[in-house]
């Protein structure tokens, strides 16, 4: 089983859609966690950390549920702009623990 | 502010050449480490650095040596390139704050090994 698994998608929805992402864990002693996104060709970037009450970012709620071991991203109101693909990160024990996801790849149509 | 600059853009090698990657940031980062993505796989660590003179492996390092002499420069070097390390690598660094360091990442080094 790997370490961080996501589901690769595509997933393809129309403008002002909600859609979401899972990512499950398996190691039960991991810290902390994030999304980034990677747009086609270039480097990923940070889209948002997980806290464990949950956040949110303008369009964008985060979750943590630790007794299932998995995050989650919440995208409302889909842009066009938001096609990517979503990273799911999770460090497990200081720095060279940092584990990510293969990226659910997500496609905004008109 | 520059961030991680990683050079050459692309590069394609034959079998059995070697060459450095470069990665170098100015934001004065503890923390650097270098990954590798291949489709399907993710982004896997190669080596990582928690500051000057210090190094260690990551996940897949066979084949990929580092150095770390100033806090700015994390080159990464493959000793007898082969069509295995065809792949896209980053460089990225962070601040030394545990485990909830963001990570920044050069624009990525397309290498191609025939």
């Amino acid at each position: 089983r790997k370490e961080v698994e996501q589901d690769p998608g595509p997933f393809n929805v129309p403008e002002g859609a909600t859609v979401a992402f899972n990512c499950t864990y398996s190691n039960s002693a991991s810290q902390s966690f994030f999304w980034y996104r990677q747009d086609c060709r270039k480097e990923p970037k940070l889209l948002m950390s997980v806290y464990s009450s949950g956040n949110e970012d303008g369009r964008f709620t985060a979750q943590l549920n630790r007794a299932s071991q998995y995050i989650s991203l919440l995208i409302r109101d889909s842009k066009l702009s938001d096609s990517a693909t979503y990273l799911c990160v999770v460090n497990m024990k200081g720095y060279q623990k940092v584990t990510f996801g293969t990226g659910t790849k997500l496609q905004v149509i008109p | 502010n520059a961030g991680v600059t990683q050079t050459p853009k692309f590069q394609v090698l034959k079998t059995g050449q070697s060459m450095t990657l470069q990665c170098a940031q100015d934001m004065n980062h503890e923390y650097m480490s270098w990954y590798r993505q291949d489709p399907g796989m993710g982004l896997r660590l190669i080596h990582y650095s928690v500051g000057a003179g210090i190094t260690d492996q990551g996940e897949v390092p066979n084949g990929y040596n580092v150095s770390r002499s100033t806090t700015e420069d994390f080159p990464l070097r493959l000793l007898s390139a082969a069509p295995s390390q065809t792949s896209v690598y980053f460089c990225a660094s962070s601040y030394p704050g545990g485990s909830n360091s963001v990570l920044h990442f050069g624009n990525g080094t397309r290498l191609t090994v025939t």
